[in-house]
């Protein structure tokens, strides 16, 4: 059966310091990855998405950047965080239906 | 550009009455819906989908409707429980796109 794992689940990083966020997918191969980011009161903001290794689309401008090394590994950086990156981080695979979501990362900026 | 939308933020009703969650759109290419439900401080769970070639589709208590013509689709949950209690997002997709586009999402909060 597929299934994704993301983390950590919660995070706390001062302004400034770098951020990696891990996602992984297990039991398919070549899926659609996505980043999305849910602020406080806001909805679901897609981030990034890929298509495949090394394949990035980046749908809104900002402080965070992602990247695939591997074709069920997605990882979403920032070199210096802002206090605007505070919020759940979701990770999400294309399955046949929609989409399958990780648990989520809370970072809070502080 | 807002091509999913969700006008209220947040809907209150009473255990075991019907909820009703609206979802407006825009984009005439989207041709599938799908609803999903979050709890906080998790990942948000794929609930129930209706492809543009329906107008209905019900599974248990949870039954989408799709008005095309008015680019509508809701949501009704009957009877509600506190277990359904959560945030709920309307999403939908364009055949051949990569991505789902998402509702702001509403709060929905059943009491007892």
């Amino acid at each position: 059966s597929q299934t994704i794992h993301q983390w950590p689940a919660t995070l706390v990083q001062p302004v400034g310091s770098p951020l990696s966020l891990e996602c992984t997918v297990e039991g398919t191969s070549n899926p659609n990855l996505y980043w999305y980011r849910q602020a406080a009161g806001r909805g679901l903001q897609l981030l990034f998405y890929s298509v495949g290794i090394g394949q990035i689309s980046s749908e809104v401008p900002q402080n965070l950047s992602a990247s695939r090394p591997q074709d069920r590994q997605f990882i979403l950086s920032s070199k210096k965080l802002l206090l605007s990156d505070s919020g759940f981080y979701l990770c999400a695979w294309s399955a046949a239906y929609g989409y399958t979501f990780g648990s989520g990362t809370r970072l809070t900026v502080v | 550009d807002q091509q999913v939308k969700q006008n209220s933020p947040s809907l209150s009703v009473q255990e075991g009455r019907i909820s009703i969650l609206n979802c407006d759109y825009t984009n005439s290419m989207f041709d599938y819906f799908l609803w999903y439900k979050k709890y906080p401080a998790e990942g948000p769970t794929f609930l129930i989908s209706i492809s543009s070639i329906k107008d209905k589709n019900e599974d248990g208590r949870f039954t989408v409707f799709l008005n095309k013509s008015a680019k509508h689709l809701s949501l009704h949950i009957v009877p509600s429980q506190p277990g359904d209690s959560a945030v709920y997002f309307c999403a939908a997709s364009a055949t051949g796109a990569q991505k789902l586009v998402f509702g702001q999402g509403t709060r929905l909060t059943i009491n007892p």
